[in-house]
């Protein structure tokens, strides 16, 4: 089965800086997808930002982007410029390639302060 | 990406009775998604609903407790039965693909008094 740990149950952060979020996972697959979601206190889940395994390159979106190391089996997410609007808790997840399902972390929450 | 209406956004229940969430998805999708969030926790998935099929639960959930029903491809409901104050939690849907990646629905906070 897969695990996936977010060792940080809260981070702080000031407007404008940068912060990383860690995410490790477990898993003897070879092919999976890893995503970060964001759920700010509306408790919607928001896709942030997702990552094919076979993929080298590290994705990016805007002010967000990973960096995944596959063979570390490590995949944090680094916010620049934070917002206030970045408040939320933060959960990293993994699938395995063809099932669908999600397993996710804890979680992080994220405060971004004036 | 799928949007996803899910409703009621909250409620509260007596216990003993049981309380229906629907999920209506804006596409055609072939699975979806129950994930069930306890206060301050991470998600945990109930069951993935298919279409024309049973649904397939996780251990720990069963089918007497969650019924669900998908009646076609884009929408979907999840009953809560017999509630008790232990199923006071979010309940949330889920849909998409591995490509564009799983939306949820906005959820349904449920308190069991």
């Amino acid at each position: 089965a897969q695990t996936v740990t977010q060792s940080q149950p809260e981070m702080s952060v000031q407007e404008a800086e940068t912060v990383t979020l860690s995410c490790t996972y477990d898993t003897s697959e070879n092919n999976y997808y890893l995503f970060w979601y964001k759920q700010p206190p509306s408790r919607q889940m928001i896709l942030v930002i997702r990552q094919e395994a076979y993929k080298q390159q590290n994705a990016t979106e805007n002010r967000f982007s990973v960096n995944f190391q596959k063979a570390a089996k490590s995949f944090s997410l680094k916010i620049s410029d934070s917002q206030l609007g970045d408040t939320a808790m933060y959960f990293c997840a993994f699938m395995k390639e063809g099932y669908s399902t999600l397993t996710f972390g804890k979680g992080t929450m994220l405060l971004v302060s004036p | 990406s799928a949007v996803i209406s899910q409703k009621p956004s909250r409620d509260i229940c007596q216990r003993g009775t049981s309380l229906t969430i629907q999920c209506q998805v804006d596409s055609q999708v072939t699975m979806m998604f129950w994930y069930r969030q306890q206060p301050g926790q991470s998600l945990t998935l109930i069951a993935t609903a298919n279409q024309g099929s049973e649904a397939t639960y996780e251990s720990g959930f069963v089918i007497d407790k969650f019924p669900i029903s998908r009646p076609n491809l884009t929408f979907s409901t999840l009953t809560v039965s017999n509630m008790s104050p232990e199923d006071s939690s979010i309940y949330l849907c889920s849909a998409g693909t591995e490509y564009y990646g799983y939306t949820f629905g906005s959820g349904t906070r449920l308190t069991v008094v």
